[in-house]
This record gives C-alpha cells, structure tokens and sequence, in this order.
C-alpha cells in the first residue's frame, strides 16, 4: 500500500539556521504531496502542497519540490525561527475516488533555540 | 469562524466503558474522517466520511463506529474501551479531499485504564 517515510527527529538547530527534513513515498498511482505542521496544543495546519512532478509548493518561507525520479519531497527553510518549533507532517494523497484521504508519516519534532 | 471542533478535550475511560467523540464542522465540507496520532507512528485513518449518510473505514477501524446523518456531525464511538485505544484523536474536514487541504480540530486525549 501507500507509504510516506519521514526522517527520525527530533531535530534541533539554532535560529537563522537552514532546515532539510526528509521525506519519500510509496504509492501504486501520481500522488499529491503535503506538509502539514502541527504547533503545541493544537492540530495540523496545511502549510504547502504539489499535485505534480516537478511542482515546487512554498508558503511562510518553507519549500518542497515534488521528486518524481526520488520519490521524494524534502522540506527546506534558509532560516529557521524559534517560532518555527513544531511537529512536521509529511503526507501523500491519491487524488481520485475514495483515496482523497492523506497517509500520514510519522512526524518529525523540531525545536529551534534562540 | 468555528472551524472544526471537537469535545471533550480530555477524556479517562475505564476498560469496557463506551463513550462518543464529537466532532462539529460549520464550514459546509463534504469530506470528514477521523484520526488516531500515536507517539512514533504519525495519523491513521479510522472511518471517513464523503458525505451525509456515506461513510467508510479507514486502517485501523477496529473498536470504532461512525455516522454521518448531518453535513456537520461526523462523531465517533468507541463501543467497548481497551488500553490499547488510549491516543490522541483528530477530526478533519475538507471541502472535497485532501487537495483542497483538510482543516483539523485540536484533539481529544483519551486514556483507557
């Protein structure tokens, strides 16, 4: 079945520090591809997609590009915040019939430090 | 704007107790379906939704029922506790799947004894 695999946290780094979390999948057909973050307390927030290979999905400084031939779709941000501490979710979707629900990876913690 | 709520936030059960999950939505979404978030293993789906009076299970629907008789009220029961159901569960709701993003509520934390 479909799959996303992320990479083991948690991951500290210190502000104005560059970001990379890793995450591929597995899927039978052309999934979409999400990142969601989820702050203390609260539920996940969508913060960027791609439906496409090649689609390069941004928003809050963060970005991803959709791999088609690495099956991968990295996180990345040039300068972390202290406000950027959180839970980070990737997660694929087929897009047709009763697929258009999200497979989950198992989440990636990271604190930034001041 | 409400969004997505979901009560209690916090629940104990004891092993066989059965209890329901409340889940609200007030943004006219079609698509709701519940989640279970599990220390090292991400969300699973448990049951969704793709409309009032259509639902359907998800990867881990054992132990767990739904309904769906309103575009609003998606809850979710648990019929008979067990220790291994003690999780965070998640509600979310899009307008029609996940490429239109899906809006989640803040959690119930539930412990089984």
């Amino acid at each position: 079945g479909d799959s996303v695999t992320q990479m083991e946290g948690p991951v500290t780094l210190s502000e104005e520090a560059f970001l990379t979390i890793n995450c591929t999948y597995t899927a039978t057909g052309y999934p979409s591809l999400f990142w969601y973050v989820q702050y203390p307390g609260e539920g996940l927030q969508l913060l960027l997609k791609a439906t496409k290979a090649d689609d390069k999905g941004s928003n809050k400084g963060f970005e991803a590009t959709y791999r088609k031939e690495t099956t991968s779709f990295h996180l990345e941000k040039g300068s972390v915040q202290v406000s950027d501490s959180a839970v980070y979710f990737c997660a694929s979707s087929l897009s047709s019939g009763s697929a258009r629900q999200l497979t989950f990876g198992s989440g990636t913690q990271l604190t930034v430090l001041p | 704007n409400a969004g997505v709520t979901q009560t209690p936030k916090f629940q104990v059960l004891k092993t066989g107790q059965s209890m329901t999950l409340q889940c609200a939505q007030d943004m006219n979404h079609e698509y709701m379906s519940w989640y279970r978030q599990d220390p090292g293993m991400g969300l699973r789906l448990i049951h969704y939704s793709v409309g009032a009076g259509i639902t359907d299970q998800g990867e881990v629907p054992n132990g767990y029922n739904v309904s769906r008789s309103t575009t609003e009220d998606f809850p979710l029961r648990l019929l008979s506790a067990a220790p291994s159901q003690t999780s965070v569960y998640f509600c979310a709701s899009s307008l029609r799947g996940a490429l239109y993003g899906y809006t989640f509520g803040s959690g119930t934390r539930l412990t089984v004894v």
